[in-house]
């Protein structure tokens, strides 16, 4: 049972337009959003995150919205990079154990 | 520079033997966590570990084992009962709430031959 959906496997978009990479949850406890990025053989890195009484959060590039009455948060690059492609993870938790669940990524492509 | 340091980066085992995966790290985090991850998949909890000399099974502790004796080591060996034991294997760590993130190392490759 995936908790965290993200139902694109991967993305390709054109430098400088924007990227919007999607996740779906289902549990409703979950009140904290984060997304990481990964690139191979690396470990992911945090990117941003978003607490469930807010609907956006902002940082540089990156906005992440969230929509709870459709369980629903997307993360928006503006402009993307070739510096973008990675894999992203969308991932949720509940503050009553604060463990991360994990959507299976997207792969984002930034083509030139 | 603080961070969390895996090693080995690539690991090779043949079937059954255990292997012990080694995570360090300097950051005086409290949380520390093991993952793997397998292609399409998303990251699965092993284990977890809030405070030391104690730690919890995540969804898929099964053929695994681990100890915290000490803050900054938390140590992943791979039993010889992990029946699928090839997979990138990720630690890391938590400052204090979740929404500092956590902090990854760079992860090991095990591969089982």
């Amino acid at each position: 049972d995936q908790q965290v959906k993200q139902n694109s496997p991967s993305l390709s978009v054109q430098e400088g337009r924007i990227s919007i990479l999607n996740c779906d949850y289902t549990n409703s406890m979950f009140d904290y959003f984060l997304w990481y990025k990964k690139y191979p053989a690396e470990g992911p890195t945090f990117l941003i995150s978003i607490s469930s009484i807010k609907d956006k959060n902002e940082d540089g590039r990156f906005t992440v919205f969230l929509n709870k009455s459709a369980k629903h948060l997307s993360l928006h690059i503006v402009p993307s990079q070739p510096g973008d492609s990675a894999v992203y993870f969308c991932a949720a938790s509940a503050r009553s154990n604060y463990q991360l669940i994990w959507g299976a990524g997207t792969k984002l492509i930034i083509k030139p | 520079d603080g961070g969390i340091t895996q090693s080995p980066k690539y690991l090779f085992r043949k079937e059954g033997q255990n292997v012990t995966l080694s995570c360090e790290q300097n950051l005086n985090h409290d949380a520390m966590y093991w993952y793997r991850q397998d292609p399409g998949q998303g990251l699965r909890l092993i284990y977890y570990s809030q405070i030391v000399n104690d730690f919890q099974k995540g969804d898929i502790a099964e053929g695994y084992s681990v100890s915290r004796e000490k803050k900054e080591s938390f140590p992943l060996t791979v039993t010889s009962a992990q029946k699928n034991p090839t997979a990138f294997y990720l630690c890391a760590s938590r400052a204090g709430p979740v929404d500092y993130g956590y902090t990854f190392g760079s992860g090991t490759r095990l591969t089982v031959v």
